[in-house]
């Protein structure tokens, strides 16, 4: 099984910071990765895919990076929409996949 | 738009059984498959297993292996999990979602609470 590790567990920033959250893998993903972002009481949300593309209606202050064990989510300006637990997850090693413990991002 | 409409909370005892539907909307139901993932206190989410709407093939985590049958149904666009021999670290939601490489959409949770 590929265990993913996110660091930090809580980070917390003040509206209009960037937010760098950091994702690591056990063994090689490649770019099979994606970030969800998560609030309570709705439906996780798919931001990122492929390491770094980011999915329809995503806004452009998300971006993501990395391949292979190491990878990155960037949220360049937080907005007060953005506070939110962010789980990275790999699609790599089929049929087991898996995702981290998660990011939560809170207001400082 | 896509939307997966999950089936209400759950409270079952140890040893039984659950069963969680999700009706799904606003694609074809066959173009693509479904990953159930459930979500528990504290923990990160945990995929349990694929199947595909067009064919019924299954994937199951070995974890679950003999305790969980994904199913769907073509007529109603619905899929469904159950999962049996619940025990107290069951506890969790569950969310149905589509896809699997990558997951693009979720279900909104099932919340299933296994207590004596």
């Amino acid at each position: 099984e590929i265990v993913m590790t996110q660091s930090p567990a809580t980070l917390s920033v003040p509206p209009g910071e960037r937010a760098t959250l950091s994702c690591r893998a056990s063994q090689s993903v490649s770019t099979n990765l994606a970030w969800y972002q998560h609030k309570p009481g709705q439906a996780p949300r798919l931001l990122i895919h492929g390491a770094s593309t980011r999915a329809t209606g995503v806004p452009d202050r998300f971006s993501g990076s990395g391949s292979g064990t190491e990878f990155t989510l960037t949220i360049s300006s937080l907005q007060s929409e953005d506070f939110a637990v962010y789980y990275c997850h790999q699609y790599n090693n089929w049929p087991a996949l898996t995702f981290g413990g998660g990011t939560k991002v809170e207001i400082k | 738009q896509v939307q997966l409409v999950q089936s209400g909370p759950e409270v079952k005892k140890p040893g039984a059984s659950v069963r969680v539907s999700c009706k799904a909307s606003g694609y074809t139901f066959t173009s693509d498959g479904f990953s159930w993932v459930r979500l528990a206190p504290g923990q990160g989410p945990e995929w349990m297993g694929w199947i595909s709407a067009y064919n019924g093939n299954t994937n199951y985590v070995q974890k679950f292996q003999g305790r969980v049958t994904m199913t769907t149904d073509t007529p109603t666009s619905t899929a469904y999990m159950e999962l049996r021999s619940l025990r107290s670290d069951d506890t969790a939601v569950y969310y149905c979602t589509r896809g699997a490489r990558p997951i693009d959409y979720w279900g909104q949770g099932t919340l299933v609470t296994v207590s004596s």
